[in-house]
């Protein structure tokens, strides 16, 4: 079946730095990904959503300055986390849709960001 | 918002059916309802889908009531693997149709 696979899967970091996470499909193309993030005990919360060749397109409230989103090819996708602060601490997911399956999301394993 | 309510929290017992409600009385012609579920400090993973008829595969069996309005997951033969928050979602199916996940409700088999 379908993979994503995500990168890293856990992170510490001191506040200021940033941190890259990578999203890739792995045996299928994707011309569209989604970020999402989710706080303890909370559901999942989309982000934005990353589009091969072109700009993000963030969620109402998540700063596009702080969540550097590219998606350069039809495998990859990374998000950055700017200047990351404590606040930022969260399990973030990637999913993907299969090109012309359009069917269902897979997701990655998700990366647990802490932020020192 | 979520356009689905769950109930928070179910258990039952291994080996038995689990069956999961939710409700989408405001569900669209064009959204089909989706489930997926998610182990602890796992990502999601899909289970099953559809868009009016009733349908199975290997993990589970989906009902849709006829006027689509609510829905029911069963798990036939529940195992302790299968312990995790399950997300009941409406959305069009398409490559950019994003999925907005709602609390979810936390099933719990018990040995």
């Amino acid at each position: 079946g379908a993979v994503v696979s995500q990168h890293p899967s856990r992170v510490i970091c001191k506040s200021g730095t940033s941190v890259k996470i990578e999203c890739r499909s792995l045996d299928f193309q994707a011309t569209t990904m989604f970020w999402y993030r989710q706080f303890p005990k909370q559901s999942l919360m989309l982000m934005a959503t990353s589009n091969e060749g072109s700009k993000a397109t963030y969620e109402q409230g998540v700063e596009k300055d702080k969540f550097l989103i590219n998606h350069a090819s039809l495998t990859l996708s990374t998000l950055t986390v700017t200047s990351a602060h404590p606040e930022d601490s969260s399990f973030y997911i990637c999913s993907a849709n299969r090109d012309n399956a359009n069917e269902k999301l897979f997701f990655g394993s998700g990366t647990q960001l802490s932020v020192l | 918002d979520a356009k689905t309510t769950q109930p928070p929290s179910m258990d039952c017992a291994e080996g038995r059916a689990a069956n999961l409600p939710c409700n989408h009385s405001t569900i669209s012609g064009n959204e089909y309802v989706y489930w997926y579920r998610q182990i602890h400090s796992q990502g999601p993973q899909y289970i099953i889908h559809g868009l009016k008829n009733n349908e199975t595969n290997e993990m589970a069996s989906l009902i849709i009531t006829e006027d689509r309005k609510s829905s029911t997951l069963i798990l036939p033969h529940a195992t302790l693997r299968d312990t995790a928050v399950y997300y009941c979602i409406v959305s069009p199916t398409g490559a950019n149709s994003k999925l907005t996940f709602g609390k979810g409700i936390t099933l719990s088999v018990r040995p």
